[in-house]
């Protein structure tokens, strides 16, 4: 089973629409983040989370909430989907004892908004 | 603050030829550096991480990479490469005291012809 899980794997839905993204992790990380990727963009930093009561914003993070329901999961929220925000999801996770530390991403989630 | 530079989007390289894909950052103090390799339909998955020591860092799959300080450079390499190593890769920098916040570049996508 995959370290880092993210549901769903494919998403199309409309303009609009309020969508959950969900990851969830077996590693026992504390640190979890989410990125989009965008062709010729690379990975930009949308939200992170140190614990479950810590949540900070990315660089892009308007358009977007999260919610870190347990140690283990981290859910990115689109409250109202528009087609720029059309791309691929990442869920990441690393250990908290320090930047020295790399991160570990799931499979990604493919959102397309119509 | 922080930049990652990938300049080549794409490069073509035929089968058990020999490769370098260029990686720069820009910071004002020293950083961790990382390769990640990216197979379709897949997560982003380590290859190799600079945090001290040794500039020149070995990694999976046969790929080393070297850190120049003075070009600030971390350039990764490969002496014969195979069909598999077909994917995109990402260069990343973490800077110590920023919360293990990774800083990606554009990717590369690597194409092995036969």
């Amino acid at each position: 089973d995959a370290d880092v899980t993210q549901t769903p794997r494919n998403r199309i839905t409309k303009t609009g629409k309020r969508i959950m993204l969900e990851c969830s992790q077996t590693k026992g990380h504390d640190r979890m983040y989410w990125y989009r990727q965008d062709p010729g963009l690379g990975l930009r930093l949308i939200y992170y989370s140190f614990d479950v009561k810590d949540i900070n914003k990315g660089e892009i993070s308007d358009g977007y909430s999260v919610s870190r329901q347990a140690q283990a999961k981290f859910s990115l929220s689109l409250e109202s989907a528009i087609p720029n925000q059309t791309a691929l999801y990442f869920c990441a996770t690393s250990d908290g004892t320090g930047e020295r530390q790399p991160q570990h991403f799931g499979d990604g989630t493919r959102l397309s908004i119509l | 603050a922080q930049s990652v530079t990938q300049l080549d989007s794409q490069v073509p390289v035929f089968e058990e030829a020999p490769v370098e894909l260029r990686c720069n950052y820009s910071s004002s103090v020293s950083v961790y550096l990382f390769w990640y390799v990216q197979y379709p339909n897949q997560g982003l998955q380590l290859l190799l991480k600079y945090l001290s020591g040794s500039t020149l860092v070995k990694g999976i799959n046969g790929f080393e990479a070297e850190f120049n300080k003075s070009q600030t450079s971390f350039h990764l390499r490969k002496p014969s490469v195979h069909i598999s190593d077909t994917a995109e890769y990402f260069c990343a920098v973490s800077v110590p005291g920023n919360f293990n916040k990774f800083y990606f570049g554009s990717g590369t996508k690597l194409n092995v012809k036969p």
